[in-house]
């Protein structure tokens, strides 16, 4: 067990819908990452959060926003939903801001299916 | 341009045998550090093993251990005396120095590893 919680560990939605995961870091850490993996697109990069302000965007669509709460757990809203979007999506925190050698600690992961 | 290279899409080995998964990684940054991540068929990741740019040693933890050659830009993962529970998929991820503004991993495509009784 990681120590990352990532709530639901499945959703199933139609097309146009829009959805919320949740994540809750590990005790103590300040940054959360958001992850997509799908088959053809692998592991992609979303976007980084630390200490409840953004730090890093990757590959994200204007379609999804990400937000970090004063507690520190992380929502990741995803709307106008397309077939394309299923995939499985993960949170990872780190202690600190991310040096080289941080270590990110992954939760279970939300399987998102759109229908 | 890829930044990270996992060339074997399926590898087999035989129980108790050594195993070598390869990566190989494009950056121009000095700085960088280089990690190794399991996902089993449950889903989640599963950090193993990191190697910084500037280690002089192999990384090793346990029966893991990185294979890093720096001028061939490669980051090999070797596990000895495989185990049926090290089935599985494996990713090779690297983070560039902070300069870079990136904090992120970027993850290879991954290698999915049977291992046979």
């Amino acid at each position: 067990d990681s120590g990352v919680t990532q709530t639901p560990k499945h959703l199933i939605t139609a097309t146009g819908q829009r959805v919320t995961l949740r994540c809750s870091p590990r005790s103590g850490d300040l940054s959360v990452y958001w992850y997509q993996q799908s088959l053809d697109q692998g592991l992609q990069f979303l976007i980084q959060y630390y200490n409840g302000e953004e730090r890093a965007k990757g590959n994200i669509l204007e379609r999804f926003s990400a937000q970090q709460f004063p507690d520190l757990h992380s929502e990741l809203n995803l709307s106008s939903l397309e077939l394309g979007d299923s995939a499985l999506y993960f949170c990872a925190s780190s202690r600190t801001l991310g040096g080289l050698n941080t270590e990110a600690f992954f939760g279970q992961g939300t399987r998102l299916t759109v229908v | 341009a890829q930044k990270i290279t996992q060339t074997q899409p399926g590898m087999f080995v035989q129980e108790k045998e050594a195993v070598t998964l390869d990566c190989t990684y494009d950056t121009s940054d000095p700085s960088y550090g280089l990690f190794w991540y399991k996902q089993p068929s449950s889903g989640e990741m599963i950090f193993l093993i990191y190697q910084g740019s500037y280690d002089q040693q192999n990384a090793t933890e346990g029966r893991y251990s990185l294979n890093f050659q720096k001028a061939r830009k490669s980051a090999n993962l070797v596990i000895s005396a495989s185990q049926l529970g090290d089935s599985a998929m494996y990713f090779c991820a690297m983070r560039e120095g902070a300069g870079a503004g990136s904090y992120q991993l970027t993850f290879g495509k991954g290698t999915k590893l049977s291992v046979i009784p």
